[in-house]
């Protein structure tokens, strides 16, 4: 059971660098977001995706775009980093069906821009 | 503006001890209240939740309490281990429509052996 995974788990960019995170869930659930995380201020949302086809934004999204390719896809793109957007990313997906409206989360990836 | 505020940022506290962390929310249209746990290097996973017809739900070692009048509802780790360290998260939405969970700050827990 892969859940929710993301790719890379590491990544070290240079200043005005972009590049594109992964991420895929193999439960096929209708709803991903897209959260980074920072010391001392939890999980602010970025991007989210409430079904196929559909993007919006969250709290954060300045500097960033998604693409929901499919139902089990969703990518993070920076387009210029900056050394602001240093951070944990975090893909998460939802069945949103019902009462099931547990979040599940990928592993993680680590970005640093120098 | 912040619509799930969460204390303490940090805690520590011996084994067997019980710590509590409390969270307050601002919008009275939130009706599911999970919380979740993360471990360094992973990622956060569901701990425990409850909506707000119960005041209180149990999961082993765990419970929420839910105070609705006063948009609050809290955690509590009973008989506390080592293995509990980590961080919690609180975190609240709305069931209907797009479901997006917002989430408080995080509180880092260290259970001193």
């Amino acid at each position: 059971n892969a859940g929710v995974t993301q790719t890379p788990k590491f990544q070290v960019l240079k200043t005005g660098q972009s590049m594109t995170l992964q991420c895929a869930q193999d439960m096929n659930h209708n709803s991903m977001y897209w959260y980074r995380q920072d010391p001392g201020m939890g999980l602010r949302l970025i991007y989210y995706s409430a079904s196929e086809g559909t993007t919006d934004k969250g709290e954060v999204p300045n500097g960033y775009n998604v693409s929901r390719l499919n139902k089990r896809e969703f990518s993070l793109r920076l387009e210029s980093a900056a050394p602001s957007q240093t951070s944990v990313y975090f893909c998460a997906s939802s069945p949103q069906q019902g009462s099931r409206t547990e979040a599940f989360f990928g592993q993680g990836t680590r970005l640093t821009v120098v | 503006q912040q619509q799930v505020k969460q204390s303490p940022q940090s805690l520590i506290v011996q084994k067997g001890g019980i710590p509590i962390i409390n969270c307050a929310y601002e919008n009275t249209a939130f009706d599911y209240f999970p919380w979740y746990q993360q471990f360094p290097g992973k990622g956060p996973a569901l701990l425990i939740a409850i909506r707000p017809d119960v005041s209180e739900k149990k999961e082993g070692r765990f419970t929420i309490s839910f105070n609705k009048s006063a948009k609050q509802f809290s955690l509590h780790i009973m008989d506390s281990q080592p293995g509990d360290s980590a961080t919690y998260f609180c975190a609240a939405s709305m069931t209907g429509g797009s479901y997006i969970p917002t989430f408080g700050r995080g509180t880092s827990l260290i259970v001193h052996p």
